[in-house]
């Protein structure tokens, strides 16, 4: 089973609310990213944590802030958003840990995200 | 110029027909290559992953890596008009950080 889940599968929020992205996955995976996707463009790399550590940071701005409370759940929390941050947001584990391979992702349905 | 070139397509072909997609790369350090097919509005579902150079073959997708070219491909034999989507090709040297192409977009036509 390579299911990576996550909800809300839609969320509409103002510029000053907060709200929360979640992902699950129980394939025993110790390392879990978050993407953002715009409209026919690439995922773009946000966060990756390796064994509930982050572990890698690609400069997002402090308005996302990840979480990972155990290796099986990953939070995204979201305050004080624009309109430009509207996206599907996409989370992805991998069997592997930082500095062994293989490398390969695995990706859930993703959030569409849209910033009102 | 980008670290991965991917031709965005659209690339239309009859059903039954033999899909060629690739992706040329500049980092030779890349080694490890990924292939994922995405449905509109859908999370990328992974095809195919081959590590260094070679042929590796799934059914009907049968991935190529050439690292001397710096040159992937993926095909997709038989094609169906469920195999319209978005194919994204991505490459990796380390854990953690893929480089994705851009995507190209097939439509196979009944």
């Amino acid at each position: 089973d390579t299911e990576v889940t996550q909800t809300p599968k839609h969320l509409v929020m103002g510029m000053t609310n907060k709200k929360s992205l979640k992902c699950e996955q129980h394939m025993g995976h110790r390392a879990m990213y978050w993407y953002k996707q715009k409209a026919k463009k690439p995922p773009e790399l946000m966060f990756v944590y390796s064994y509930e550590k982050l572990s890698i940071n690609e400069s997002v701005p402090s308005r996302f802030s990840p979480e990972c409370p155990n290796s099986s759940l990953l939070n995204l929390h979201l305050h004080a958003l624009q309109p430009e941050d509207s996206a599907l947001y996409l989370c992805a584990s991998s069997p592997t840990h930082a500095g062994t391979s293989p490398y390969e992702q695995y990706f859930g349905p993703g959030t569409r995200l849209t910033v009102t | 110029q980008k670290e991965v070139e991917q031709d965005p397509g659209p690339l239309s072909v009859p059903e039954g027909a033999i899909v060629s997609l690739n992706c040329t790369y500049s980092n030779s350090a890349f080694q490890y290559f990924m292939w994922y097919r995405q449905y509109s509005r859908k999370g990328p579902e992974l095809l195919m992953y081959t590590y260094s150079s070679g042929n590796k073959e799934d059914g009907r997708f049968t991935a190529q890596v050439d690292k001397s070219s710096k040159y992937i491909s993926l095909f997709i034999r038989d094609s169906q008009p469920s195999d319209s989507a978005t194919y994204l090709c991505a490459m990796t040297e380390s854990w953690g950080k893929f480089q994705f192409g851009a995507g190209t977009q097939v439509v196979v036509t009944p």
